[in-house]
């Protein structure tokens, strides 16, 4: 399966404990980008990425979130001391990028990851 | 800030007949569109997509209209089957925006036999 990957599909934190999202994008893709679904809400924009790069994080909270795309490896979404309000599913898509076209605005997802705070 | 806008969140239509959702924006920098389908528990999938300088793109029984003088897009789906049955997002994105989507709510698709 050449999609992209996201693990775990579901996570239940506690308040106040770390969560880490995974995700592996397809083959050949080297964009990756974190949205976040809130119940009954659209997909909102967290971040951008490339190969240890963050290009935008203009959809991050300021506080307690992060995102790394190492060299080797999956993407991380970090959500350290999570809040109920945390709460929703996690998308990540991948884009091959690159020149010609707006290729890189067909972006792939992920299943998501379901992230459950009590 | 919704930027773009998603007014119907449900729809029904007959198997067999045509389907049409909308879409408005907002943001006249937005110069790309995007449709996407969405099964529960699973990520969106890409359907149909138009930049600006068109206001029509066709993809088998998909069909995207824009009318950017009304910053409204439309998708079609005829024939309509079961299978369809989804929910689908509308998203924009514009060239300053750092290639970052801006999604609808989605409208919810039932398509009965």
């Amino acid at each position: 399966n050449a999609g992209v990957m996201q693990n775990p599909r579901h996570l239940v934190r506690r308040r106040g404990q770390e969560a880490r999202l995974r995700c592996s994008p397809m083959k050949g893709h080297s964009h990756v980008y974190w949205y976040r679904q809130l119940p009954e809400e659209g997909l909102k924009f967290m971040v951008y990425l490339q190969k240890e790069n963050i290009i935008d994080e203009s959809g991050m909270p300021k506080e307690r979130f992060s995102a790394e795309f190492p060299k080797e490896g999956p993407s991380i979404l970090r959500i350290q001391q999570v809040v109920r309000g945390d709460s929703a599913a996690y998308f990540c898509a991948s884009s091959p990028g690159g020149t010609g076209g707006r290729s890189y605005n067909e972006q792939f997802f992920g299943p998501g990851t379901r992230l459950t705070v009590l | 800030d919704q930027q773009v806008k998603q007014n119907s969140p449900s729809l029904s239509v007959q198997e067999g007949r045509i389907s049409i959702l909308n879409c408005d924006y907002t943001n006249s920098m937005f110069d790309y569109f995007l449709w996407y389908k969405k099964y529960p528990a699973e990520g969106p999938t890409f359907l149909i997509s138009i930049s600006s300088i068109k206001d029509k793109n066709e993809d088998g029984r998909f069909t995207v209209f824009l009318n950017k003088s009304a910053k409204h897009l439309s998708l079609h789906i005829v024939p309509s089957q079961p299978g369809d049955s989804a929910v689908y997002f509308c998203a924009a994105s514009a060239p300053n925006s750092g290639y970052a989507l801006n999604f609808g709510k989605g409208t919810s698709l039932l398509v009965t036999p």
